[in-house]
């Protein structure tokens, strides 16, 4: 069945380094939306990407969409401890347009 | 008003119970979703509403009877649930259409005893 693989799990930085996590499609999907959920919180929307090879910058987050509609990335510059929370990527499912999620990558700031 | 609201915010019943989760909206949006979701996991599709009438339903199990009064109103009522079923159950809405993001609520913590 369609599936979209997220990696890595979880992601353990100092505040300063950066932060990248990656989703994979089975299948082209026609966007890729980007939530966050801050531990106790709900998901809440980031961005949504619909071009082939498109790049998107909200101040320290760069996401990508890839050439072939398949893989996206979101990178973080030089975190900061509100940037903690888990990151998910989500694709429309090809049956019925619904929402189909990565596993999500938790950020995590060393102390 | 870009706020999703739901109540409870948490709810402990009994295997026997009978309890119901409110989600309401007011930014017109047509389409309403409940999700549940187990820690460490990403949210898991349970129903979607489509101008109030039940689009989907990801084989939910009959212990779970969703119903959405009018556009700005969704419920689930929940009968004989299992301790398995203990999660945060989560509303969202979105305009109707796959290029729209959804507005999620702060959920329901359900713990079933």
């Amino acid at each position: 069945g369609q599936q979209v693989m997220q990696i890595p799990q979880y992601q353990h930085v100092q505040e300063g380094e950066d932060f990248t996590t990656y989703c994979n499609s089975s299948t082209t999907l026609s966007n890729i939306q980007w939530y966050k959920q801050r531990p106790g919180g709900h998901p809440v929307f980031l961005i949504q990407l619909v071009k082939s090879g498109e790049v998107k910058k909200q101040k320290r987050l760069t996401f990508q969409f890839g050439e072939a509609k398949k893989n996206s990335s979101l990178h973080i510059t030089a975190t900061q401890t509100t940037d903690v929370g888990t990151y998910f990527c989500a694709g429309p499912r090809d049956s019925n347009y619904q929402l189909i999620w990565g596993a999500g990558t938790k950020l995590i700031i060393k102390p | 008003d870009t706020e999703v609201t739901q109540t409870p915010k948490h709810l402990v019943m009994g295997m026997t119970n009978k309890k119901s989760l409110k989600c309401e909206q007011h930014m017109g949006h047509r389409a309403m979703y409940w999700y549940k979701q187990k820690a460490k996991k990403p949210p898991e599709l349970m129903f979607v509403y489509s101008y109030e009438k039940l689009s989907i339903n990801e084989s939910v199990p009959s212990r779970f009877s969703p119903e959405c009064p009018n556009s700005s109103l969704l419920n689930l009522h929940l009968h004989a649930l299992q301790p398995e079923d203990s999660a945060l159950y989560l509303c969202a809405s979105s305009r109707v259409g796959q290029y729209n993001e959804q507005f999620f609520g702060p959920g329901t913590r359900l713990t079933v005893l």
